[in-house]
């Protein structure tokens, strides 16, 4: 029941830039709420990435960065590392009847 | 250490019950609101229910409204989810996560490690 679209997969050498689209609406992304992104390695659980639609918490990497405009956000992660090969999902509040939270469809990054 | 563990998870027939509890630790836990999020096998993150951190008030997904009841113990600093009716489809690991504060608003910035629920015959 995911409501925030993203693309399925992306992929980046070493040392390259890639983004992460994440494609709302206007009950949710475009009603002005915030958008959050997470981390999700292999086998464990998310970690918040990027809060508030642009901030970073301590000890997340600056190669992380985020923006919003309209009824999309994205997530760009630049000088691409091994250790990025995750996925990774953005989150929005929503005001619509059925859910509070929604989370993006999740996209795998996989460093080439 | 900040820290949410994650408990009761098991297999279940479907329409069965079970009861999933959150301990938290490291924060104070009766001044954040808190969630379960879920993750079928394979699938993305699913939102599934919320409460205040009084407890006052509750939120929940579309697919568990009327099945599922979060509830918390600030005294115990536990967080309940009770689980009814089980279906198939309510398969995943379930992630207890903390819900932030002021510039983290609305965002999900401590979670568990995960507890898994099966629902099969």
């Amino acid at each position: 029941q995911s409501v925030l679209t993203q693309p399925p997969s992306v992929s980046g050498a070493p040392g390259q830039r890639v983004t992460i689209s994440c494609t709302g609406s206007r009950s949710n992304i475009g009603a002005g709420y915030g958008v959050h992104w997470y981390q999700q390695l292999p086998g464990t659980a998310p970690k918040l990435l990027i809060y508030g639609n642009t901030n970073r918490p301590s000890g997340v990497p600056d190669r992380f960065s985020g923006s919003k405009s309209g009824t999309s956000a994205s997530l760009a992660i630049t000088g691409l590392q091994a250790e990025d090969e995750a996925d990774y999902y953005c989150q929005s509040n929503d005001n619509s009847l059925s859910v509070f939270y929604v989370f993006g469809t999740g996209t795998k990054v996989t460093v080439l | 250490e900040v820290q949410l563990l994650e408990s009761g998870g098991g297999l279940v027939q479907p329409g069965g019950s079970l009861g999933l509890s959150c301990a938290a630790s490291g924060f104070t836990f009766s001044t954040y609101a808190m969630s379960w999020v879920r993750q079928a096998p394979g699938k993305g993150l699913e939102w599934v229910s919320a409460i205040s951190s009084s407890g006052e008030r509750t939120y929940y997904a579309d697919s568990v409204r009327g099945r599922f009841t979060i509830s918390r113990d600030n005294s115990k600093n536990t967080l309940y989810l009770q689980m009814n009716s089980l279906r198939a489809e309510d398969t995943a690991v379930f992630y207890c996560a903390k819900l932030g504060k002021v510039a983290t608003r609305d965002a999900f910035d401590i979670w568990g490690q995960g507890t898994v629920v099966t629902v099969s015959s």
